[in-house]
């Protein structure tokens, strides 16, 4: 199947910084860029979803000024957390649309972020 | 409103034994239903994936089950090894043009030697 690569696998930053995750489609363009946080045990929560070349679209509740996405290839976004508290600490996961896929959605390994 | 629920919530099995989780749904206009396995500290990974015309799709040990009319999906587990030990999510996407997708809170398997 198709892989996607994030960076770093996992993080640990100060209170009051800035970290930048990488998602990147390894073998295959994609149109459609999801990112999610997940929580200790908890499933996945949709954060924003992100077209190439457009602006990401939040879900109710995530901070777009926090949160910032960036989509400016078909292979490669990011999602910078700025004046990361300890509350953002969790688990983040990219996963990809294919172009010529409606339905198939491949997961990214997901980023450990740990603010202290 | 568009749900999915997923029950057990957890599981624990025997390594060799059959299990059978259930994913029930609220998702309108249905397009497809996937079920996934995430290994803890891990993203998910593709099992099966079944539109609006499929009842059963296998994936070697894992056999998806599809019941469109009564909205509801099971992923029948042969012969479980450790390595099976995983949250295994349903999701399911709503075709609205843009394809919103909604994740059950998925189902802890543990399977014991």
């Amino acid at each position: 199947g198709a892989v996607v690569s994030q960076h770093p696998s996992w993080v640990i930053c100060k209170s009051g910084t800035s970290v930048k995750i990488e998602c990147r489609s390894l073998d295959f363009q994609a149109t459609t860029m999801f990112w999610y946080r997940q929580f200790p045990k908890q499933s996945l929560m949709l954060m924003a979803t992100s077209n190439e070349g457009s602006k990401a679209t939040y879900e109710q509740g995530v901070e777009k000024d926090k949160f910032l996405i960036n989509h400016a290839s078909l292979t490669l976004s990011t999602l910078t957390v700025t004046s990361a508290h300890p509350e953002d600490s969790s688990f983040y996961i990219c996963s990809a649309r294919a172009l010529a896929e409606n339905y198939e959605q491949y997961f990214g390994p997901g980023t450990r972020l740990t603010v202290t | 409103k568009n749900q999915v629920e997923q029950s057990p919530q957890s599981l624990i099995i025997l390594e060799g034994k059959n299990c059978t989780l259930q994913c029930n749904y609220t998702v309108s206009p249905f397009s497809n239903l996937r079920w996934y396995k995430q290994d803890t500290g891990r993203g998910p990974v593709s099992l099966t994936i079944m539109t609006f015309s499929e009842n059963t799709k296998s994936n070697g040990r894992y056999t998806a089950t599809l019941d469109a009319d009564t909205k509801q999906s099971s992923l029948h587990i042969t012969a479980s090894q450790l390595s099976d030990s995983a949250s295994y999510i349903c999701v399911v996407s709503a075709d609205t043009g843009g394809f919103k997708t909604i994740f059950g809170a998925g189902t802890r398997l543990f399977v014991k030697a």
